[in-house]
């Protein structure tokens, strides 16, 4: 089992605003990152930090953190924005170690 | 820019050990602060993050294949690989490296990945 926690899947309408989250203990002390992939492709990072984007990543997205949840939300979502996103931040037991959620599953209707 | 590319055998037999490599090009792996990493995905399933080298040469591994896994890096050919022992079906996956910025814990490049499978 994850350490941290993503629901499987979420949908939205064509240009409405998504939020995907992700939960955990560790999401207290340090930032999620957050990484977007499609079918048969490599994950590609989206967010990371506060709220930074890689470049070539379009500013409709954004992330946020509150307590133990970290936030990816898709402000005006696009149907090429139909993937499997997954966050990931270090493990709880103090030893840094990287830890990824579930996944959440992306339906733009 | 710097490219990621995984090889090895994409058929490992049950018991043996799956060897991958990971060649680092555009850039020196000696260069920066980064961590060389290795997570794998089974088909259908989330990503596992399975460890990882650091420039100096310190590595961490995932608690739960610690026993069986070794990363090691190699400066002369830029590259770094992962062994795993003593693989079963469970260990079919693809298998990605990636290169993890020290400052920001962030996967900033990622291998296209390589398809391993544990079978007779």
């Amino acid at each position: 089992s994850s350490e941290l926690t993503q629901d499987p899947a979420v949908s939205v309408a064509l240009g409405q605003t998504v939020r995907i989250t992700c939960q955990g203990d560790s999401l207290r002390s340090y930032y999620a990152s957050w990484y977007q992939q499609k079918p048969g492709q490599a994950p590609v990072l989206v967010i990371y930090g506060k709220n930074n984007r890689p470049s070539g990543i379009p500013d409709r997205f954004s992330g946020s953190s509150s307590g133990n949840t970290a936030s990816l939300t898709i402000t005006g979502a696009q149907a090429e924005d139909e993937a499997d996103y997954y966050c990931n931040s270090r493990d709880s037991s103090g030893n840094h170690l990287d830890v990824f959620g579930g996944g959440t599953k992306l339906t733009v209707l | 820019q710097v490219q990621l590319q995984e090889s090895g055998p994409g058929l490992v037999k049950p018991s043996q050990t799956l060897s991958l490599t990971c060649t680092v090009s555009g850039g020196s792996i000696s260069s920066g602060s980064y961590y060389w990493s290795w997570i794998r995905q089974p088909a259908g399933k989330g990503l596992e993050w399975i460890g990882r080298i650091y420039t100096s040469g310190s590595t961490n591994y995932n608690p739960s294949l610690k026993s069986r896994v070794t990363i090691s890096v190699d400066t002369s050919k830029n590259q770094f690989s992962l062994k795993l022992s003593s693989v079963t079906a469970a260990d079919t996956a693809v298998y990605y490296c990636a290169r993890r910025v020290a400052a920001t814990s962030a996967f900033d490049i990622w291998g296209q990945g390589t398809m391993v499978t544990v079978s007779s």
